[in-house]
């Protein structure tokens, strides 16, 4: 089955404990991004990957960290969290860019103390 | 980035009624995207809508395209319960490498 997977699903840390989010995609995609989700706030991207190897800012990249070493993983990175990072997370991936139909994972929900 | 923007914020109406959205842009597209997202789940693309189409159709779903007042709308007709869900815009210029998403339209269909 066509997906993107983002694990853990659910995450309950405290403030300065580095943690992982994995997202991965098992479409070939070259296009992949994260993005939160804040209540009143909208979807915000955080950073997006043309392809492997290449990675740029998105609108909200402050705290995070990305990299795309492999075409199917894009895994999301705080080195240091903090409770303002407490948030809903999704990864998309797309055949190639912003043009084509985003695939959306089922979501983190991250609580950071 | 380009963003657009939902209107309305949040709308209800009872099942069996159409549910028209609305959303506006700033700047020139290459194409206009609308999704769907259940409560805390991940986004559902529905519809792709490019600059030269000024209407396109998915099953009960019916969005048009109006570049010259940039702007789109979303049309679910015989709305359903299972239709209850946020819905959101997302234009694309050319050049972009970023999606940028509104806050949504929030769609309450009561039974």
């Amino acid at each position: 089955e066509a997906q993107v997977t983002q694990n853990p699903r659910y995450l309950i840390t405290v403030t300065g404990k580095k943690l992982t989010v994995t997202c991965s995609q098992n479409m070939n995609h070259e296009y992949m991004s994260w993005y939160r989700q804040d209540p009143g706030l909208g979807l915000r991207q955080i950073y997006y990957s043309m392809n492997v190897e290449v990675t740029d800012k998105g609108d909200v990249p402050e705290g995070y960290k990305v990299s795309r070493k492999e075409k199917r993983n894009f895994p999301l990175i705080l080195e240091s969290p903090s409770p303002n990072q407490t948030s809903l997370y999704f990864c998309a991936s797309s055949f190639s860019g912003v043009y084509n139909e985003q695939f959306f994972g089922p979501g983190t929900r991250l609580t950071v103390l | 980035s380009q963003q657009g923007e939902e209107d309305p914020q949040a709308l209800s109406i009872q099942e069996g009624e159409n549910a028209t959205m609305n959303c506006s842009y700033k700047t020139s597209i290459n194409n206009l995207q609308w999704y769907r997202q259940n409560s805390g789940r991940g986004l559902v693309h529905l519809i792709l809508i490019r600059s030269n189409e000024r209407e396109k159709h998915s099953g009960r779903l019916r969005v048009t395209l109006d570049t010259s007042k940039k702007s789109s709308s979303l049309l679910i007709t015989a709305s359903r319960a299972a239709d209850t869900a946020s819905y959101f815009c997302a234009p694309s210029g050319a050049g972009s490498y970023q999606l940028t998403f509104g806050k949504g339209t929030k769609l309450s269909v009561i039974p």
